[in-house]
């Protein structure tokens, strides 16, 4: 069974610091996720990587994903308080299951 | 542009009571999915469709009921509600293909969420 693990489940950082979360997964895949929920919202997508060794980044976000480690990486440069959310990586099953983290809350304080 | 619509937002039921949520998409997805949201716990799949008239299991499916009569709608019945079922219910729709055979990206797009209750 597909189990995705997140760490740190919490995160407290100031502000222009930088920080990487950190998603291990148990199963073969190369389909990952990161998604972003900001409190008493809803989930929206921010990063999709398909492939062993891809690489995205969106403003002062990274991500990347080592397959062969069952690794993924999201890397935050100089946070500033906009980046405050709680952030979970998804993976994808091969039968159309998607398994989630159980999240990274982060706080970014001035 | 509506994307992914989920109601009621809120709900309290008392145990034993049924209630259906209600999701539907207008982006013309195949894939649709329903999640729930515990504290701690992520998002656990109840069920799934990868097509109209073709549902799955998830990791929680137990209490609960689906069906796909088209590609649109994708509602969630709880049959005999109890308080373990209180949670908030995200239903997700995607454009993945059949297992096998994605067209697009994969990613999931989001309705606003349900809160349910039950006491």
């Amino acid at each position: 069974e597909l189990k995705v693990e997140q760490n740190p489940l919490f995160l407290s950082m100031q502000e222009g610091k930088n920080y990487t979360i950190y998603c291990n997964y148990s199963t073969t895949s190369d389909r990952l996720y990161w998604y972003r929920q900001d409190p008493g919202k809803s989930l929206e997508s921010l990063f999709v990587l398909l492939s062993n060794g891809a690489v995205k980044q969106e403003g002062r976000l990274m991500a990347s994903l080592d397959t062969k480690a069952r690794l993924s990486t999201l890397h935050i440069t100089a946070a500033v308080h906009d980046l405050s959310a709680t952030y979970f990586c998804a993976v994808e099953a091969n039968n159309n299951d998607m398994r989630f983290g159980a999240g990274t809350r982060l706080t970014v304080k001035p | 542009n509506a994307g992914v619509t989920q109601t009621p937002k809120f709900q309290v039921l008392k145990t034993g009571q049924s209630m259906t949520l209600q999701c539907a998409q207008d982006m013309n997805h195949e894939y649709m999915s329903w999640y729930r949201q515990d504290p701690g716990m992520g998002l656990r799949l109840i069920h799934y469709s990868v097509g109209a008239g073709i549902t799955d299991q998830g990791e929680v499916p137990n209490g609960y009921n689906v069906s796909r009569s088209t590609t649109e709608d994708f509602p969630l019945r709880l049959l005999s509600a109890a308080p373990s079922q209180t949670s908030v219910y995200f239903c997700a729709s995607s454009s993945w293909g059949l297992a096998g055979a994605h067209g697009g990206a994969g990613e999931l797009f989001f309705g606003e969420g349900s809160r349910l209750t039950v006491l």
